[in-house]
């Protein structure tokens, strides 16, 4: 069966300083993977999502960048945080088909001080 | 883009009581997902359900995408049942893949 994994589960980091999330799927082949992610309170909003290696597809303008060096990785970056990147950061990942469900990992909670 | 609406925002039950809770969106849709995130924060998938109707234990849920509404029926609720509830619908994003909007959630509380 299919597993996703996400970690670490949970980061404090200063404002300014860089960050890499590592999110891998495990059983499946070239999965298409997203990155999301959860301001407190909030639903979730898509950040990135990517169909392939190399190939990243990005919704919304933002200080954060992510990347797929091989088939079941996904890694989601910044140079330098702000106080703004706080919240929670999920995975996801689905077969690479139309109209097929997500399946989440279970996230990184991030605190920017 | 698409709007996603959940009602009602907050629910309170005793335990024991039945829900439903309910998703409208703008558009026509590909996709549609109930999830439950549990106080630690994982996003369980409950249904896979662009239309029609699916049931699973205690919980079943409708679609009926000609109308542009899901329904998610929760009956004889627990105290394990609470967390906030998430519709999400997928929408085409080209290159083989779409993306989910999410509805801002229904948060339950069952209580004892």
């Amino acid at each position: 069966s299919q597993t996703i994994h996400q970690w670490p589960a949970t980061l404090v980091q200063p404002v300014g300083s860089p960050l890499s999330l590592e999110c891998t799927v495990e059983g499946t082949s070239n999965p298409n993977l997203y990155w999301y992610r959860q301001a407190a309170g909030r639903g979730l909003q898509l950040l990135f999502y990517s169909v392939g290696i190399g190939q990243i597809s990005s919704e919304v303008p933002q200080n954060l960048s992510a990347s797929r060096p091989q088939d079941r990785q996904f890694i989601l970056s910044s140079k330098k945080l702000l106080l703004s990147d706080s919240g929670f950061y999920l995975c996801a990942w689905s077969v690479p088909q139309y109209n097929q469900p997500q399946h989440f990992g279970d996230g990184t909670r991030l605190s920017i001080l | 883009g698409i709007q996603v609406e959940q009602s009602p925002p907050d629910l309170i039950l005793q335990e024991g009581a039945n829900s439903t809770l309910r998703c409208n969106f703008s558009d026509s849709v590909n996709n549609l997902q109930w999830f439950h995130q549990n106080p630690w924060g994982q996003l369980i998938n409950l249904f896979y359900i662009p239309s029609g109707t699916k049931q699973n234990g205690r919980l079943s849920a409708t679609t009926v995408a000609t109308e542009r509404y899901s329904l998610l029926y929760i009956s004889s609720s627990q105290t394990t049942d609470s967390g906030v509830y998430f519709c999400a619908v997928g929408t085409d994003s080209g290159a083989g893949s779409y993306q989910l909007t999410f509805g801002k959630g229904t948060k339950l509380s069952v209580i004892p």
